[in-house]
């Protein structure tokens, strides 16, 4: 039973590019979180995501920043015309339902904008 | 909103010896607790949790306690080995969303020296 699945694993994108981060939920996982992890900082809470439906986006900047779960295929998180502060790791988790405990992270993207 | 303070940001243990890690959390109506270790170049993994309703977990070598007086809840690693040396941050769950959306603390490195 394969874990979250995130690609690519490594991103690099010059300033001003868009940058598109993917995540595959578990089997029978309907619900998505994304986090971001700054260089030597916790994980902050971006989007909660179910189906087709954007749950919590609190977390996510205003601006450049936009996310999805289309019902078929991964969870997209997009960050336009990226900026040296866009630089990190990012990481999402999957659940099969809201209430869910403990749910664990995947490997995650570690975007760098050069 | 929850914030999630920990201490030490590191901590050089030889191996055998215990390891304590300590958080702090700000909303006493917080419920949910987990521990993640990551691993350089990996996403946290999930290593323990504890929910309001008890005072004190243990498996295996790892424990975690937990005083709601004093809103704050430690991780107990006995008889340290190299392999736990990694990057380990806490969370509470931030409540008043009906998810888990957890607020981390800003890790400890710990380094088990042979």
């Amino acid at each position: 039973n394969a874990g979250v699945m995130q690609n690519p694993r490594h991103l690099v994108r010059r300033r001003g590019q868009e940058a598109r981060l993917r995540c595959s939920p578990m089997k029978g996982h309907s619900h998505v979180y994304w986090y971001r992890q700054l260089p030597e900082e916790g994980l902050k809470f971006m989007v909660y995501l179910q189906k087709e439906n954007i749950i919590d986006e609190s977390g996510m900047p205003k601006e450049r920043f936009s996310a999805e779960f289309p019902k078929e295929g991964p969870s997209i998180l997009r960050i336009q015309q990226v900026v040296r502060g866009d630089s990190a790791a990012y990481f999402c988790a999957s659940s099969p339902d809201r209430r869910f405990y403990g749910y664990t992270f995947g490997s995650g993207t570690r975007l760098t904008v050069v | 909103g929850e914030n999630v303070e920990q201490h030490p940001s590191t901590l050089s243990v030889q191996e055998g010896d215990s390891a304590v890690i300590k958080c702090t959390y700000s909303d006493s109506a917080s419920n949910y607790f987990p521990w993640y270790k990551q691993e350089l170049g990996k996403g946290p993994q999930l290593i323990i949790d504890i929910r309001s309703n008890v005072g004190e977990k243990k498996d295996q070598r790892i424990a975690v306690t937990l005083n709601k007086t004093a809103k704050h809840f430690s991780l107990h690693i006995t008889e340290t080995q190299p392999e736990d040396s990694a990057v380990y941050f806490c969370a509470a769950r931030a409540l008043g969303t009906g998810f888990q959306k957890l607020v981390f603390g800003t890790g400890t490195r710990l380094l088990v020296s042979p």
